[in-house]
């Protein structure tokens, strides 16, 4: 079975771009989440998407968005570039989010660049 | 207060020793609890997941949960130098959202 697939592995920007980031969850799983890591926060939770809605959002603000299409897949999508913005962005699925037996797997990440 | 918290590190243990690591939740209504693995440049692997209260063993791993004292801990038995990670404990607060904490680094010398 293939895991949890996140394009592209890197990314180099500018402030003031935007950036559109990709995740394709295991088979079968219905939701999606995504995280922010950096060294000095750790994993951030962003916001994560069942069944093309979003349920639940992180204190991120409004520049990070994300949707879900009904294939499952997902797209987060951050505006206006920052600095601050440069980081190791992880999708992870889920066939149900949160309960027994049906942990989170990762995806290897997009390394975003903000410069 | 953090809602979730890690005994900071690093961690630092001679091969063959156990490691203990341990983590509190704020959040008296958390429902599961699980532990990753991290290797630098990569990313989170499940190593154990409980939802229970008491001990649950898989292998070399024992993940231990106290509702009570919400408290949950993870001890590696016979650590081997592969074993040197960081170590993230995670806890469901709420339908959907998983909490990570901020990690503890283990290192395992020969």
């Amino acid at each position: 079975k293939a895991g949890v697939t996140q394009t592209p592995r890197y990314l180099i920007k500018t402030r003031g771009q935007q950036v559109t980031l990709s995740c394709s969850p295991i088979s079968g799983h219905r939701s999606v989440s995504w995280y922010q890591q950096t060294p000095g926060q750790g994993l951030q939770f962003l916001f994560e998407y069942f069944s093309e809605t979003q349920r639940n959002k992180g204190n991120f603000p409004g520049r990070f968005s994300g949707r879900q299409f009904s294939n499952s897949r997902s797209e987060m999508n951050v505006s206006t570039l920052e600095l601050g913005d440069s980081a190791l962005y992880l999708c992870a699925s889920s066939f149900l989010p949160g309960q027994e037996n049906s942990p989170l797997h990762f995806g290897n990440g997009t390394r975003l660049t903000v410069t | 207060q953090k809602e979730v918290e890690q005994n900071s590190g690093p961690l630092s243990v001679p091969e063959g020793a156990i490691a203990s690591l341990n983590c509190t939740y704020s959040d008296r209504g958390s429902q599961s609890f699980f532990w990753y693995r991290q290797y630098s440049g990569k990313s989170p692997e499940l190593i154990m997941s409980i939802y229970s209260n008491g001990d649950k063993e898989d292998g070399r791993f024992t993940a231990q949960l106290n509702k009570a004292s919400q408290y949950v801990s993870l001890l590696i038995r016979d650590s081997q130098p592969s074993d040197s990670a960081t170590y993230l404990c995670a806890v469901s607060t709420s339908y959907g959202k998983l909490t990570f904490g901020q990690g503890t680094i283990l290192t395992v010398h020969p």
